[in-house]
């Protein structure tokens, strides 16, 4: 009740193409879902966050869609980028308990 | 402003060996929490220390410990290190954990601890 999948495992986009990733979660209790970009080497970097009772939030070129019912929610990327070629993390998090779910990742390569 | 720091940046041991491995949080957060990271999966949840009292465990070990100091900087301890322990430990802070803050995780870039 606790796992958050993630699709695809991997995916390649052209540049400027509409990356799109998707997570399920099963557990309602979750009441905060941020993304999580990592390059190789690096830690797990911030993207944006999202709160159950908001249906769309964006940032930039980033944009997370929130589906409550279908306990579903998803990152896309607009106007995809070389350099946003990375490994993303989907989460979920009781906000009370401070522990991270994460999902199993997507590995983007963009194209040029 | 600095962001999560985590000290040594790698570190190799042998099987039965002990490591300390070290984080201090952004100015200001006390809440610190640390990940396993094996290759090719997303962090797993080790622990989480709010104002400098475990708040959460996750399902490691009772050869993982860790304490936070006054200084809200923190310790992970693993004990008779095996070779399935070689992953990146990571080290996120945030500024408070209650319910509805929605305080984001800010996360160091890891200690690459490897077994042989």
């Amino acid at each position: 009740q606790q796992q958050v999948k993630q699709s695809p495992q991997s995916l390649i986009v052209q540049k400027g193409g509409i990356s799109i990733i998707n997570c399920a979660y099963e557990n309602t209790a979750f009441d905060y879902f941020p993304w999580y970009q990592q390059f190789p080497g690096k830690g797990p970097a911030l993207l944006i966050a999202i709160r159950p009772d908001v249906s769309e939030k964006k940032e930039g070129r980033f944009t997370i869609s929130f589906n409550k019912s279908a306990k579903q929610f998803s990152l896309h990327i607009m106007d995809s980028q070389p350099g946003d070629s990375a490994t993303y993390f989907c989460a979920a998090i009781f906000s009370w308990s401070g522990k991270l779910i994460f999902g199993q990742g997507t590995t983007l390569q963009v194209k040029p | 402003d600095a962001g999560v720091t985590q000290s040594p940046t790698h570190l190799i041991k042998t099987r039965g060996q002990q490591v300390t491995l070290r984080c201090s949080p952004i100015s200001g957060h006390k809440s610190v929490s640390w990940y396993q990271q094996v290759l090719g999966q997303g962090p797993q949840f080790i622990f989480q220390y709010y104002e400098k009292e475990e708040r959460g465990r996750g399902n490691f070990p009772d050869r993982f410990s860790a304490r936070q100091f006054p200084n809200y900087s923190s310790e992970l301890n693993v004990n008779a290190l095996l070779l399935g322990d070689s992953a990146l430990y990571l080290c996120a802070s945030s500024s408070k954990v209650e319910m509805g803050s929605n305080q984001p995780q800010h996360f160091g870039d890891g200690t690459r601890l490897s077994i042989l």
